[in-house]
């Protein structure tokens, strides 16, 4: 079976701008969650989309949004990009109701 | 609320040493509770999981025993080798909502041969 994916690997966008990062999930998972893990953090949960719905929102502001399509793969979207938002971006995918996750290798976003 | 806290690093062993990393929770129910291992460059990759009061998790010669009455999960290694080398998340599954994990700081582990 093939695991989550994410792409780009890496990405360097200026402040101001806007960012699509893409997310591939694990066969048979229907739920995917988006976290965001800065230098030295552990990862913050950003929000989880379940057959297409958001199903769940951390703290984070409405210019973090994201999709999830009908294969379930999903994008995270991030506007007005700043400082702060440099982190490494990871998806994670999962079957409803069960307890195993399973992580992309994350996409490394640095904003200059 | 939810939350997780472990021991901060880095922890630096010799091959064969002992490990225990300490992660203590607060949950307003009752979470199962994780560790995942990150390698340099990699994602997340989930270590051994419990999901209720005296389970015990283990994998790869590391255990962790889910504490309700201490309210922790501490990971364990009787002999650590230079492959360990990596940083540990403890993390807990909040049911109560989108199932979302909380998730540590992590704790770099080193180990020296």
């Amino acid at each position: 079976e093939t695991g989550v994916t994410q792409s780009p690997t890496h990405l360097i966008k200026t402040r101001g701008q806007q960012v699509t990062l893409r997310c591939s999930s694990q066969s048979g998972h229907n739920t995917v969650s988006w976290y965001q893990q800065a230098l030295g953090q552990g990862p913050q949960f950003i929000f989880q989309y379940y057959r297409e719905e958001e199903n769940g929102r951390g703290n984070f502001p409405p210019r973090f949004s994201g999709l999830q399509f009908p294969n379930y793969s999903s994008e995270l979207n991030v506007n007005a990009l700043e400082l702060d938002d440099s982190a490494l971006y990871l998806c994670a995918s999962s079957g409803r109701g069960l307890y195993g996750y399973t992580f992309g290798s994350g996409t490394r976003l640095t904003v200059v | 609320g939810n939350s997780v806290t472990q021991m901060e690093g880095p922890v630096t062993l010799s091959e064969e040493a002992f490990l225990t990393i300490n992660c203590t929770y607060t949950a307003t129910g009752y979470p199962s509770l994780f560790w995942y291992v990150q390698y340099p460059g990699e994602g997340l990759q989930l270590l051994l999981k419990a999901t209720k009061a005296d389970d015990k998790g283990s994998n790869k010669g590391f255990e962790a025993t889910y504490r309700k009455e201490t309210t922790s999960f501490h990971l364990e290694k009787g002999s650590v080798q230079v492959s360990d080398s990596a940083v540990y998340f403890c993390a807990l599954l909040d049911q109560t909502g989108a199932n979302n994990l909380f998730f540590g700081t992590g704790t770099r582990l080193t180990v020296i041969p």
